[in-house]
């Protein structure tokens, strides 16, 4: 079945951090592959997403390449901010004509001024 | 615009009671999704409807469950006789279309079974 693996967290920062989420998949098919953020007291949002291997998804300062060989999807950012405080979801949606999500753990980021 | 909204924002009720969630998707989103999240699960699909197609209720976790969407547009989830496994946060979700679109979340309900 589909299944998606994140780092778990929590993972404590101080402002200016590199941050990594690690994030792996396991799917039939070509998956489109999804990062979703979920702030304190606030909905999930899209973060970022990648349809096709080696495409990189990028938003507010956030990348994530999607790796193929590594069925990989894991999300960067150079510089966080203590705004960046929040819960990350690694998501995939199995193929292309596939609605439903499929959600890793979550990995619940802090970070510190 | 208004994004996706659900009440009641917190539901506490006592087992074997009755509870329903509402979900006010997006206006002209013609897709809808719900969503459990709990501490034991993560967040799991429950049922999907699109259109007038028939739903998708494959993620129903048992028949104590069961959802309608009145118009193609609000949507309602019912538990019934709940059970304290129910308690988790249930997120409704809407679409533009049925594929390969974003999805957008509502804030969700908590849900506590005493």
């Amino acid at each position: 079945g589909n299944s998606v693996t994140q780092m778990e967290g929590p993972v404590t920062l101080s402002e200016e951090a590199f941050l990594t989420i690690n994030c792996t998949y396991t799917a039939t098919g070509y998956p489109s592959l999804f990062w979703y953020v979920q702030y304190p007291g606030e909905g999930l949002q899209l973060l970022l997403k990648a349809t096709k291997a080696d495409d990189k998804g990028s938003n507010k300062g956030f990348e994530a390449t999607y790796r193929k060989e590594t069925t990989s999807f894991h999300l960067e950012k150079g510089s966080v901010q203590v705004s960046d405080s929040a819960v990350y979801f690694c998501a995939l949606s199995a193929t292309s004509n596939d609605y439903k999500l499929s959600f890793g753990a979550g990995t619940t980021v802090t970070v510190r001024a | 615009g208004a994004g996706v909204s659900q009440s009641p924002s917190n539901k506490v009720t006592e087992k074997g009671k009755d509870v329903e969630l509402r979900c006010d998707p997006i206006s002209g989103h013609t897709a809808l999704y719900w969503y459990r999240q709990s501490l034991g699960q993560g967040l799991e699909f429950l049922i999907y409807f699109q259109g007038n197609s028939a739903p998708d209720k494959s993620g129903l976790p048992s028949d104590r469950f069961s959802a309608e969407r009145t118009g193609g547009s609000v949507s309602t989830l019912t538990i019934q006789r709940t059970q304290q496994e129910d308690s988790a946060v249930y997120l409704c979700a809407s679409s533009p279309g049925p594929v390969f679109n974003e999805q957008f979340f509502g804030p969700g309900t908590r849900l506590t079974v005493l």
